[in-house]
């Protein structure tokens, strides 16, 4: 089946400082990348997603860029702020099942 | 319009113990799906219906059955519960308008198994 793989599980930022979560995926077959946001005792909320066909995406402070042949896609938020302070997973889908990462704690310094 | 909506929100159980932890959805889903969350672990896919009446194993799906008899609604039963099973349980649905679009998740059932 499908396995992905996401670094760092830690991350700490200045805040106005960008952050970038890398992920990996081993199927090909992978067609739909989306990124949840989980904030402590919440569920997890799509922020962004993106699909095979295309190589970037963007929507405000975030975007997702994926590159198929090397098999990864990464979350890059600019100019952070302590909101962003979360959870975050990356997911890969085939035939409607998601793979998920095992998340990126996000820490944003004051 | 409530979106998916998870009973109970928290339950603890004795080891062998049997419970049923019921998920609902009101967005008319083809698809739902039991995820599971351990620390460390992220979301791993327990079991995923595609259908009304459908059902298939995903990841982690030893120890745990599931049923869709409604299209609204989908069941996570445990029959005998271990302490191996104490996690966060989140349900998911999302629409058949095509493989683009993610999962919407309910609020979750926090389960600990003593």
């Amino acid at each position: 089946g499908e396995n992905v793989e996401q670094h760092p599980s830690t991350l700490s930022v200045q805040e106005g400082d960008s952050a970038v979560i890398k992920c990996t995926y081993s199927d090909s077959a992978s067609n739909y990348f989306p990124w949840y946001k989980q904030e402590l005792g919440k569920r997890p909320q799509l922020i962004i997603d993106i699909r095979s066909n295309v190589g970037e995406k963007k929507d405000q402070r975030i975007a997702v860029t994926l590159n198929k042949t090397a098999k990864h896609f990464s979350l890059h938020i600019t100019e952070t702020q302590p909101e962003d302070s979360a959870v975050y997973f990356c997911a890969a889908s085939i035939n409607q099942k998601l793979t998920f990462g095992t998340g990126t704690r996000l820490t944003i310094i004051p | 319009n409530a979106g998916v909506t998870q009973t109970p929100k928290f339950q603890v159980l004795k080891t062998g113990q049997s419970m049923t932890l019921q998920c609902a959805q009101d967005m008319n889903h083809e698809y739902m799906s039991w995820y599971r969350q351990d620390p460390g672990m992220g979301l791993r896919l327990i079991h995923y219906s595609v259908g009304e009446g459908t059902t298939a194993k995903g990841e982690v799906p030893d120890g745990y059955n599931v049923s869709r008899l409604k299209k609204q609604n989908f069941l996570l039963g445990l029959e005998s519960a271990a302490p191996s099973q104490t996690s966060v349980y989140f349900c998911a649905s999302k629409d058949s308008l095509g493989p683009f679009y993610g999962y919407t998740f309910g609020s979750g059932t926090r389960l600990t198994v003593v």
